[in-house]
């Protein structure tokens, strides 16, 4: 079963406008950890944020900004007055501690990614 | 300083031959991972080792075998290529086994083309 969803494929916005990228996770243990990682064109893998189980506040990082609600079991991020940099694939990511079952502890589950395209 | 290295970068090749791809970590991490990305983005776990040692195999074919000469080195062989091993291999490391606690970092990646 798909552990990590991340529902929207793709994703196109002009510059200057707001965009909220979804992500929706699934997992039996009740320590876990969040990401959300960010593709450039260029390829490689670039750490945003990392959120744990026990932490639900949100955060806000200059023009990103997360949203953790575990009652819905979703991680979503939010790029605020986008500008044309932001456009990438956007991984979300969740890691299990196993302590319900014998899982894949310790290493990322990623979703699907969104592509962002941000237009001038 | 380059945190996680990867070598090569790209690596174009004739579908059944045997070829090496080799990352290092100068972070001082206890844990190396290979993650797979396909054409379509989607990235997946293959390997992990923690102090030399395979802690994740996640059901990879056995022409893909890891090796840990140490914990700053993991290096990636794979025996007779085939086309569906076209990807982008990416290596990763951790302080522990438990990656929530610190987040991953990753190399660059290495697109392997088979043709």
């Amino acid at each position: 079963a798909q552990k990590v969803t991340q529902a929207q494929t793709e994703i196109s916005v002009v510059e200057k406008e707001d965009v909220t990228l979804d992500c929706v996770y699934e997992t039996r243990d009740t320590t876990y950890y969040l990401f959300w990682y960010k593709q450039p064109p260029s390829g490689e893998l670039v750490f945003l944020i990392r959120r744990n189980s026990f932490d639900e506040q949100n955060e806000i990082s200059g023009r990103y900004s997360w949203n953790f609600q575990k009652s819905t079991s979703s991680f979503n991020f939010t790029i605020t007055a986008s500008q044309v940099v932001d456009s990438a694939v956007y991984f979300c990511a969740l890691s299990e501690r196993g302590e319900n079952y014998g899982g894949s502890q310790g290493n990322l589950i990623f979703g699907k990614g969104t592509k962002l395209s941000v237009k001038p | 300083d380059t945190a996680v290295s990867q070598t090569p970068k790209y690596l174009v090749t004739q579908m059944g031959n045997d070829k090496s791809i080799k990352c290092e970590q100068n972070l001082g991490h206890d844990t190396m991972y290979w993650y797979k990305q396909d054409s379509k983005k989607f990235l997946k776990i293959m390997f992990s080792y923690n102090n030399k040692e395979l802690i994740i195999n996640e059901t990879v074919p056995n022409r893909f075998s890891p090796k840990s000469p140490d914990k700053a080195h993991l290096n990636l062989h794979i025996n007779s290529l085939e086309l569906g091993d076209s990807a982008v291999y990416f290596c990763a490391s951790s302080p522990g086994t438990d990656a929530g606690n610190q987040p991953q970092h990753f190399g660059d990646g290495t697109r392997l083309s088979i043709l």
